[in-house]
């Protein structure tokens, strides 16, 4: 079966440490996003593609990176790690006939200290 | 303010109760309205998806727009503690591609049995 994977699933990080999360899917969807939720913030989109050499920068994109090489994977790098940025990380897919639906995958919690 | 307002809850409510869940916006190019489901320390699902104005019934769930209003809403027929999660109002706009989605912040549910 299809699916999205996220990894790792926990990371506990130091201030100003690079940090790159993975997120690989196996829908062969064009589309694909990173999102953050924080409590009181719902989702807020960070990075997404719509194709492989594409990236966009979302609502919170300061201080992230995204590069997209291939249809199945978007890393999301955090150039500096800053406490700000500790959150539960989402990546989500969707495909072009039903751009609408986007599949997420686990998430991953991030801990900066 | 935020694009997307939800009452962030928690609303506890008895097995069987009808359960009415509500989301507004300030965006008038919102065209497409989800309602995403999340169980805790899981991704998102999709669990209901409108365009435009209207009612769209599911089971136990029924989706309604009012553009007009700038307001959206979920109803649960006969809850069930499964329902038990948080619930999240998407919207994505034309003039945007369509495949980004603004999130609301979600309401927690809680269905006691």
């Amino acid at each position: 079966d299809a699916e999205i994977t996220q990894s790792p699933r926990h990371k506990i990080t130091e201030t100003g440490r690079q940090v790159t999360l993975a997120c690989h899917q196996t829908w062969n969807h064009n589309n694909m996003f990173w999102y953050r939720q924080d409590l009181g913030h719902g989702l807020r989109l960070i990075h997404y593609s719509y194709g492989v050499q594409d990236t966009n920068k979302g609502e919170v994109s300061d201080g992230y990176s995204v590069s997209r090489s291939n249809t199945e994977d978007l890393p999301l790098t955090l150039e500096s790690a800053a406490s700000s940025q500790t959150s539960v990380y989402f990546c989500a897919s969707s495909g072009e006939r039903d751009q609408e639906t986007q599949y997420f995958g686990p998430g991953t919690r991030l801990l900066v200290l | 303010q935020k694009e997307v307002e939800q009452d962030p809850g928690p609303l506890s409510v008895p097995e069987g109760a009808i359960v009415s869940l509500n989301c507004t916006y300030s965006n008038s190019a919102f065209q497409y309205f989800m309602w995403y489901r999340q169980y805790s320390r899981k991704g998102p699902e999709l669990l209901m998806y409108t365009y435009s104005s209207g009612n769209k019934e599911d089971g136990r769930f029924t989706a309604q727009v009012d553009k007009s209003s700038k307001y959206i809403s979920l109803f649960i027929r006969d809850s069930q503690p499964s329902d038990s999660a948080t619930y999240l109002c998407a919207m994505s706009a034309t003039d945007t591609g369509r495949r980004a989605l603004t999130f609301g912040s979600g309401t927690r549910l809680q269905v006691q049995p």
